[in-house]
């Protein structure tokens, strides 16, 4: 099990553009999530998905981002109209279903930096 | 409000000495409690959480409800210990899954 994969690992986007972060979850997991750490802080929740569907999006801003979990396929977080206080790290993780569901796998984070 | 606390950014140690990382949370409900681990160049892994009690890499953690602590112990650090650490916070209980609450992280270094 090659474990939770993201890409890119690093991203650079000028302001304006658009940022798409991809998330595989370890084979059999059903539950995806992603974490925002920006510098010198913790890791903050964004968002809970399981297969199409969004389970808890309080972690995530108004506008500019959004996030899926299709069917087939990774997990994408989009983030458009990139402004400077968007570089940080994003980290997703996964879980597997049923009682051992609290056990959140993470993957290595995608960097995003906006010039 | 659910908050997790790490009141120390940099905690240094000689190898050899007792280790204690602390936690404090703010929650009403009954939440399940974790330690991750980052090492130097890897990912973010789970270290232990509280409803299993074990041990891990000689580590132990007890969730203490009336003083909201979930402090990470160890006796005797490791060379190998040295990471960053990272206490978080189910809010859901250990029957749901959901959001991980996470502390700003402390960094334990053990110096030989």
């Amino acid at each position: 099990n090659a474990g939770v994969m993201q890409n890119p690992r690093h991203l650079v986007r000028r302001r304006g553009q658009e940022a798409r972060l991809r998330c595989s979850p370890m084979k059999g997991h059903s539950h995806v999530y992603w974490y925002r750490q920006l510098p010198e802080e913790g890791l903050k929740f964004m968002v809970y998905l399981q297969k199409e569907n969004i389970i808890d999006e309080s972690g995530m801003p108004k506008e500019r981002f959004s996030a899926e979990f299709p069917k087939e396929g990774p997990s994408i977080l989009r983030i458009q109209q990139v402004v400077r206080g968007d570089s940080a790290a994003y980290f997703c993780a996964s879980s597997p279903p049923g009682t051992e569901g609290n056990i959140q796998y993470f993957g290595a984070g995608t960097r995003l930096s906006v010039l | 409000a659910q908050r997790v606390t790490q009141p120390e950014k940099l905690l240094s140690v000689f190898k050899g000495a007792p280790v204690e990382l602390k936690c404090n949370y703010s929650y009403s409900g009954s939440p399940e409690l974790f330690w991750y681990v980052q090492y130097s160049r890897q990912r973010l892994q789970l270290l232990l959480r509280h409803i299993s009690r074990e041990s891990i890499k000689g580590f132990t953690a007890d969730l203490n409800k009336g003083e909201t602590s979930f402090h990470l112990k160890k006796p005797f650090a490791q060379e190998e210990d040295s990471a960053m650490y990272y206490c978080a916070l189910s809010p859901h209980g250990s029957s749901n899954t959901g959001k991980l609450i996470f502390g700003q992280g402390t960094t334990l270094q053990v110096k030989p």
